[in-house]
């Protein structure tokens, strides 16, 4: 069982280059949300999906974009890097809260991404 | 806006030692969660608190939830090096207009060493 999968682990990327994170589960989980993570802010919330075709914005969505064709995946794309951009991001998915669950997050091992 | 703080954010401590790390935040809610991050490694679940009162033990880590004060705390009972890592708090809201998903708010996480 794999898991939460990302890839790349690591890129760099020049301002203005775009790119796409691709994040996939086999888990079945309908939830799934990208974070990103920044020395001394913890993880914040980027965006997320309750299923496939549905997205919406989390904390900070400006300069990404998300797309949910099939349960499994859920790439985050960089439309024009900018170095504010450089951070590890984070997929996580866990079951919808409207079954009987914990709601915990299952985390990928993250992808480290420099902008110069 | 939920916010979430973490205290303190840098603990040294010696093994054998005895401490505790804060969770406070500032709206209602019943549903809480601590990770642990190793350097540059992925989150992992430690404990699921869902009610008023929660108690949940795993070795050397105990955590509780206080609804009331909205307050959490992770008890740290005679540290052992391979519990030096990073720890999150993470705190639930429910939101109806969230396709009855939870958003989770991160706190800015407490890097803990422990020492020999």
């Amino acid at each position: 069982n794999a898991g939460v999968t990302q890839t790349p682990k690591f890129q760099v990327l020049k301002t203005g280059q775009s790119m796409t994170l691709q994040c996939a589960q086999d888990m079945n989980h309908e939830y799934m949300s990208w974070y990103r993570q920044d020395p001394g802010m913890g993880l914040r919330l980027i965006h997320y999906s309750v299923g496939a075709g549905i997205t919406d914005q989390g904390e900070v969505p400006n300069g990404y974009n998300v797309s949910r064709s099939t349960t499994e995946d859920f790439p985050l794309r960089l439309l024009s890097a900018a170095p504010s951009q450089t951070s590890v991001y984070f997929c996580a998915s866990s079951y919808s809260s409207w079954r009987i669950n914990t709601g915990e997050l299952f985390f990928g091992e993250g992808s480290r991404l420099t902008v110069l | 806006e939920l916010k979430v703080e973490q205290n303190p954010l840098f603990l040294s401590m010696q093994e054998g030692k005895n401490y505790t790390i804060y969770c406070n935040y500032s709206t209602t809610s019943d549903r809480l969660y601590w990770y642990r991050q190793d350097p540059g490694k992925s989150l992992e679940s430690l404990f699921v608190l869902l009610s008023n009162g929660a108690v949940k033990q795993e070795g050397r880590l105990m955590a509780s939830l206080d609804t009331k004060a909205r307050l959490s705390t992770l008890h740290i009972t005679a540290a052992v090096h391979d519990l030096s890592a990073t720890y999150f708090c993470a705190v639930a809201l429910y939101l109806i207009s969230n396709f009855g998903n939870e958003k989770l708010t991160f706190g800015t996480g407490t890097r803990l060493t422990i020492i020999p």
